[in-house]
C-alpha cells in the first residue's frame, strides 16, 4: 500500500525551462510535506519542504505547491539547470508513536538537457 | 561534521551468507533511521532508533533481518541468511528531534 506516490518514474527538460514533479498522497493524517534530491552514488539531501497549513513554499528556484482536497503536491524549479538532473524524492511526514516518520514516493529521474 | 557514515558502500555476497552493514549518525542526533531504496518502491523505512532504543521496526521485511544501536554512534543492519530479493541500497539517515533527516551515502548491497 503505497502512501505517497510518484507517478512519473522521469522527466526529461530542457535547459532554462521549467520543471513540474508531481506526487500524490493518501492519508490525511500527513501534515508535512518534503522534498529530497539525490544525485548517483550519493544519499538523498533535503530541498524543500511546506507545511500543511501552507499551499506553497518558495526558495529561489525551488516552489512546493499543496493542494489539500485534492492530496497533491508539486516541486516547481524554474529556469532548470543541468545541475537539477537528479531523482527527486516526495516525502510526508505524520507522527506516529510520539515521533515524526518520513513516507517516501518512488522517485522521479529528472533530466535537463541542454 | 563529516555527516552521516556508512560502511561498507559496496557490498557484494553469495546467497546464504550473513550480511553486516553499519553506521556512525551525526554527533548529537538522537533518532537514527535505516532505509532500503528499490526501484519498485522507493525508500522504505525498515527500522528507527530514537536514543538508541528501537521505536518502530515494523518495516523489517522479516526475521532474516535485525537491527541494533549498542550506542549514541553506532548502528549495524544485519541479514541473515542473505537472498538475492535483499539486493538494495541501504541508507541510514540520522536528525535532531523536529529537524530534517541528514543521509549517508548508502550502502549498495548485491546478493547471488
Amino acid at each position: 500500500d503505497q502512501q505517497v506516490k510518484q507517478n512519473s518514474p522521469s522527466l526529461s527538460v530542457q535547459e532554462g525551462r521549467i520543471s513540474i514533479l508531481n506526487c500524490d498522497y493518501t492519508n490525511s493524517m500527513f501534515d508535512y510535506f518534503l522534498w529530497y534530491k539525490k544525485y548517483p552514488a550519493e544519499g538523498p539531501t533535503f530541498l524543500i519542504s511546506i507545511s500543511s497549513i501552507k499551499d506553497k513554499n518558495e526558495d529561489g528556484r525551488f516552489t512546493v505547491f499543496l493542494n489539500k482536497s485534492a492530496k497533491h503536491l508539486s516541486l516547481h524549479i524554474v529556469p532548470s539547470q543541468p545541475g537539477d538532473s537528479a531523482v527527486y524524492f516526495c516525502a510526508a511526514s505524520a507522527f506516529f508513536q510520539g515521533a515524526q516518520k518520513l513516507v517516501f514516493g518512488q522517485g522521479t529521474r529528472l533530466t535537463i538537457n541542454p | 561534521d563529516a555527516g552521516v557514515i556508512q560502511s561498507p558502500r559496496h557490498e557484494v555476497t553469495e546467497m546464504g551468507q550473513e550480511v553486516t552493514l553499519r553506521c556512525k549518525p551525526i554527533s548529537g542526533h538522537d533518532y537514527l533511521f535505516w532505509y532500503r531504496q528499490t526501484m519498485m518502491r522507493g525508500l522504505e523505512l525498515l527500522i528507527y532508533f530514537n536514543n538508541n532504543v528501537p521505536i518502530d521496526d515494523s518495516g523489517m521485511p522479516e526475521d532474516r533481518f535485525s537491527a541494533k544501536m549498542p550506542n549514541a554512534s553506532f548502528s549495524t543492519l544485519k541479514i541473515q541468511p542473505s537472498e538475492p530479493r535483499d539486493s538494495a541500497v541501504y541508507f541510514c539517515a540520522s536528525r535532531v528531534p523536529l529537524g530534517e533527516q541528514y543521509f549517508g551515502p548508502g550502502t549498495r548491497l548485491t546478493v547471488t
